[in-house]
């Protein structure tokens, strides 16, 4: 199916184990981004991929890893997840400046 | 100060009516501006962007810029009860395509 995927949906690990958030996406976009979604905070930018093997520090990248090895893949590690890393997490991606399309999102609950 | 300001809401507005949703800006030198729509437990989807100074409409939905006043807004006339959703803001700030989103205004459409 053509489009941005998440996966998984929903999530749930424990404190300090490392865990994978899996985003492909379809349409050769160039760029691809990771949001957190928080209540009170809003979506803020974790990482970001100008193309493969191009990655950058958004706002809150602490604890997190990213890699681009294809275009169409981006996923998002969390190395040891603490429970300040519960939330709902929005991969997205863009071509130019023509806005982001984002997948369904990956709700994480770090118990 | 948050870059990208929007007063929280709710805002309640009658089926029918037109639906004022503000958002403000801190840096001057922004490009590019975008409002998604956020449904309950979904993702956010485009629904308007805007890059010159003035109103640009779309069916329903009117953006309005003023970067002289770094202010943007989108007009919802004959607001439906479907409407009733989170409104988020997204500003170009930094280049390279990332885009900071304001927390968003919560808009209800009542019969």
């Amino acid at each position: 199916d053509a489009g941005i995927t998440q996966s998984p949906r929903y999530k749930i690990t424990e404190t300090g184990r490392q865990v994978t958030l899996m985003c492909h996406q379809t349409w050769s976009h160039s760029y691809m981004f990771w949001y957190r979604q928080d209540l009170g905070h809003g979506l803020r930018l974790i990482y970001y991929s100008a193309a493969a093997d191009i990655t950058d520090k958004g706002e809150v990248p602490d604890g997190y890893v990213v890699s681009r090895s294809k275009t169409e893949n981006f996923p998002l590690t969390l190395e040891s997840a603490t429970r300040s890393q519960t939330s709902v997490y929005f991969c997205a991606s863009s071509e130019l400046d023509y806005g982001y399309t984002f997948g369904s999102g990956t709700r994480l609950t770090v118990v | 100060q948050k870059e990208v300001e929007q007063n929280s809401g709710p805002l309640s507005v009658p089926e029918g009516a037109i639906a004022s949703l503000n958002c403000t800006y801190s840096d001057r030198g922004s490009q590019s501006f975008f409002w998604y729509r956020q449904y309950s437990g979904k993702s956010p989807e485009l629904i308007m962007f805007i890059y010159s100074n003035g109103d640009k409409e779309d069916g329903r939905f009117t953006a309005q810029l003023n970067k002289a006043s770094q202010y943007v807004s989108l007009l919802i006339r004959d607001s439906q009860p479907s409407d009733s959703a989170t409104y988020l803001c997204a500003v170009n700030t930094g280049g390279g395509n990332k885009l900071t989103f304001g927390t968003g205004t919560q808009l209800k459409v009542e019969l």
